[in-house]
């Protein structure tokens, strides 16, 4: 139990469409990242926040945006949905530079 | 660039055989090294890390792993495996710099029991 906590567990939504998903941090974590875990691929990282800013990102387009809050839960949003974008998406709390992640369970999304 | 290569998609193990998960990776400096589990439906638990020192480094569950700079590679071991050991391994390269901390995943090392 890492207390990293997403909702929802699962989502189905249509191509073209948005989704909001949905992270709260482990208590006293400051940073916040997310990754995306396709079928059968190890999770690739989207970006990270901390202090309600991006603080790095990887190699996604811009319709995959977050928001992180003063309470340093966050949120990822995908717009315009395709149907690559059906994975399982994980987030993970931490402290600023530290090394050790937390994941949560994770939420996993269908595009159909 | 950096990556991390597990070479083998699906092993297959008896109960209470030895085990050995391997894992290259390609990093420009001394890396941080990590081994997560993954149970179905569930996140990524951290097994063990390597940041320095002993190259030889103990984990949860029994586990363990040798980092081997020479041949860029952290491979998982553990001597007796169980039943509940079945699940997805990954192993992970982290970059950590500034307060930046970002993990480059291998694509997993899937792991059966037979009884």
């Amino acid at each position: 139990e890492t207390g990293v906590t997403q909702s929802p567990t699962h989502l189905i939504k249509t191509r073209g469409q948005q989704v909001t998903l949905r992270c709260s941090s482990q208590s006293g974590h400051n940073t916040v990242s997310w990754y995306q875990q396709a079928l059968g691929q190890g999770p690739q990282f989207i970006f990270q926040y901390y202090r309600e800013e991006e603080n790095g990102r990887g190699n996604f387009p811009p319709r995959f945006s977050g928001l992180q809050f003063p309470n340093y839960s966050s949120e990822l949003n995908v717009n315009a949905l395709e149907l690559d974008d059906s994975a399982l998406y994980l987030c993970a709390s931490s402290l600023r530079g530290a090394e050790k992640l937390f994941f949560g369970s994770g939420t996993q999304l269908s595009v159909l | 660039a950096q990556s991390v290569t597990q070479p083998d998609i699906h092993i297959t193990v008896s109960e209470g055989a030895s085990l050995e998960l391997r894992c290259n990776y390609s990093y420009g400096a001394t890396p941080y090294l990590f081994w997560y589990v993954q149970s179905p439906g569930q996140g990524l638990q951290l097994l063990l890390k390597y940041f320095s020192g002993d190259t030889l480094v103990q984990g949860i569950k029994g586990f363990e792993a040798e980092f081997k700079r020479s041949q860029s590679s952290f491979n998982l071991r553990k001597p007796s495996v169980h039943w509940s050991d079945a699940a997805e391994y990954f192993c992970a390269v982290g970059l950590i710099s500034g307060g930046y901390n970002k993990l480059i995943f291998g694509a997993g090392t899937r792991l059966a029991v037979h009884p």
